[in-house]
């Protein structure tokens, strides 16, 4: 599976967008894009996923470059409770035992 | 629905004791994993199951052992806990449905002494 590079730490202010952004240089042209979030010492909670296209969910939207190198998650007005660490994850999704979390980006929300 | 629970939330072992963590899903999910957490890292995987009777390992599989005699439950077993398995172990599950997603139970955070 491809390997991910996320900034450590990011701030964005309540009420703005957070715009998270991943590399993915080495993607294959079958590996989705995953993104997940930890909020202090709970589970980690998914958040959203694709392949080529653009998508949006209640949560978040997730913007894939067109060569797919690359993809931002955008929080459209974030809040105190979206601080947390946000992990960028490439997966084949056919079982998550390739699964590779690694230090993912610290958001931190400030008022 | 209560999705993904694990047992017991918190733990203190002293070096050579084992214990056993219970994961339970309620989602029917074929897969079903066991991660470890140590501060300021992600999670590493220690085993997983593709299904009922089915166990293989992880990233980090030394020093544990892992059972799935039910579909919905996937055990993991420290037979001689050490300090270095001191951490927060988190169980996951996932559908058979081409898709990765995986969702969460709240954790176990273990200390050994």
């Amino acid at each position: 599976d491809a390997k991910t590079t996320q900034p450590p730490s990011m701030d964005c202010a309540e009420g703005r967008a957070a715009n998270l952004p991943c590399n993915h240089s080495t993607i294959s042209g079958n590996e989705y894009v995953y993104w997940y979030r930890q909020i202090h010492s709970q589970g980690p909670q998914y958040i959203i996923h694709g392949l080529k296209n653009n998508e949006t969910n209640e949560m978040a939207s997730l913007i894939i470059t067109e060569d797919r190198k690359s993809s931002t998650l955008i929080l459209p007005h974030a809040t105190l409770r979206d601080t947390a660490v946000y992990y960028c994850i490439v997966s084949l999704g056919t079982g998550g035992f390739k699964t590779i979390f690694g230090a993912g980006t610290r958001l931190f929300v400030k008022a | 629905n209560a999705g993904v629970t694990q047992t017991p939330k918190f733990r203190v072992l002293k070096t050579g004791q084992s214990m056993t963590l219970l994961c339970a899903q309620d989602m029917n999910h074929e897969y079903m994993y066991w991660y470890r957490q140590d501060p300021g890292m992600g999670l590493r995987l220690i085993h997983y199951s593709v299904g009922e009777g089915t166990t293989a390992k992880g990233e980090v599989p030394d020093g544990y052992n892992v059972s799935r005699l039910k579909k919905q439950n996937f055990l993991l077993g420290l037979e001689s806990a050490a300090p270095s398995q001191t951490s927060v172990y988190f169980c996951a599950s996932s559908s058979l449905a081409g898709t990765d997603t995986q969702y969460f139970g709240p954790g176990t955070r273990l200390t050994v002494l």
